[in-house]
C-alpha cells in the first residue's frame, strides 16, 4: 500500500516550458487535491476533484490545468511556466469526511 | 463559509516545556477539525482529528487537542516538548457537508535544548 505518490520529486523548468505533475493514490479515495506551498503562505488550494471525471478550481487556479481521467490519478499541468510558479506542490487524497493523505511533494523551480 | 486562524506563525519552547499551539475556527455548522504535522522536506501527516465524538482528542506522539465549541477553538497541546517535535503544524476545518478543508497558515514549532 503506497498511499499517495507524486512524480517527479524535483524539476527545473525554463520560463515558457510546460510540464505535468502526476499524483497517484491506491486507497480508492474519491477526493483528490493539488496544493502549492510557499514560505509564509501556508497551503493554497490550486484545483481539486470530487470524483473521476470531475474537477473544480481552488483558491489559486490561474496558470494551471488538471485532469482526473482515472479515479486513482490526478494530473496537474503547467502550460507555460512562469517564475511565480516556483513552489513546492503537494497532492492529497481523501475519503469524504475523513482526513487527507498527502504525497511527499514536488519541488519545482522555474528560471 | 469556514475559516481557520492559527495564532503565532512561530512558537518557541524549551525541551521539556509545555507545547501550546492555538487554533480558532469559524463555522456556522458543526465542524470536523484536524491537526497535521509537517517535518522538513516531507508532506503533511495527520496528528489527530475531531469528528463530533469525544471533545478531548488524543493523537500521535503525545499530542492532544480539546474541542471547545463556546470558544470556537481547537488548541493543540503536549505536556513536554521533545527536540523531535520541531516541525510545522497546520490546523484545518471542514464543515457544512463540504468535505473540502480550509487550512490555517501554519505554526512553526521551535524546540530549544
Amino acid at each position: 500500500n503506497a498511499g499517495v505518490t507524486q512524480t517527479p520529486k524535483f524539476r527545473v523548468l525554463k520560463t515558457g516550458q510546460s510540464m505535468t505533475l502526476l499524483c497517484a493514490q491506491d486507497m480508492n479515495h474519491e477526493y483528490m487535491y493539488w496544493y502549492r506551498q510557499d514560505p509564509g503562505m501556508g497551503l493554497r488550494l490550486i484545483h481539486y476533484s470530487v470524483g473521476e471525471g470531475t474537477t473544480a478550481k481552488g483558491e489559486v487556479p490561474d496558470g494551471y490545468n488538471v485532469s482526473r481521467l482515472k479515479k486513482q490519478n490526478f494530473l496537474l499541468g503547467l502550460e507555460s511556466a512562469a517564475p511565480s510558479q516556483t513552489s513546492v506542490y503537494f497532492c492529497a487524497s481523501q475519503r469524504g469526511g475523513s482526513e487527507q493523505y498527502f504525497g511527499p511533494g514536488t519541488r519545482l523551480t522555474v528560471t | 463559509a469556514q475559516s481557520v486562524t492559527q495564532l503565532g506563525s512561530h512558537v518557541s519552547v524549551s525541551e521539556g516545556a509545555l507545547v501550546l499551539l492555538r487554533c480558532n475556527y469559524s463555522s456556522s455548522v458543526p465542524p470536523y477539525l484536524f491537526w497535521y504535522v509537517q517535518y522538513p522536506n516531507q508532506g503533511l501527516q495527520l496528528l489527530l482529528k475531531y469528528t463530533s465524538a469525544a471533545t478531548l482528542v488524543k493523537g500521535i506522539n503525545g499530542f492532544e487537542a480539546e474541542f471547545k465549541k463556546s470558544e470556537t477553538s481547537f488548541h493543540l497541546t503536549k505536556p513536554s516538548a521533545h527536540m523531535s517535535d520541531a516541525a510545522e503544524y497546520f490546523c484545518a476545518v471542514s464543515a457544512g457537508g463540504s468535505y473540502i478543508p480550509t487550512f490555517g497558515r501554519g505554526t512553526s514549532l521551535i524546540v530549544h535544548p
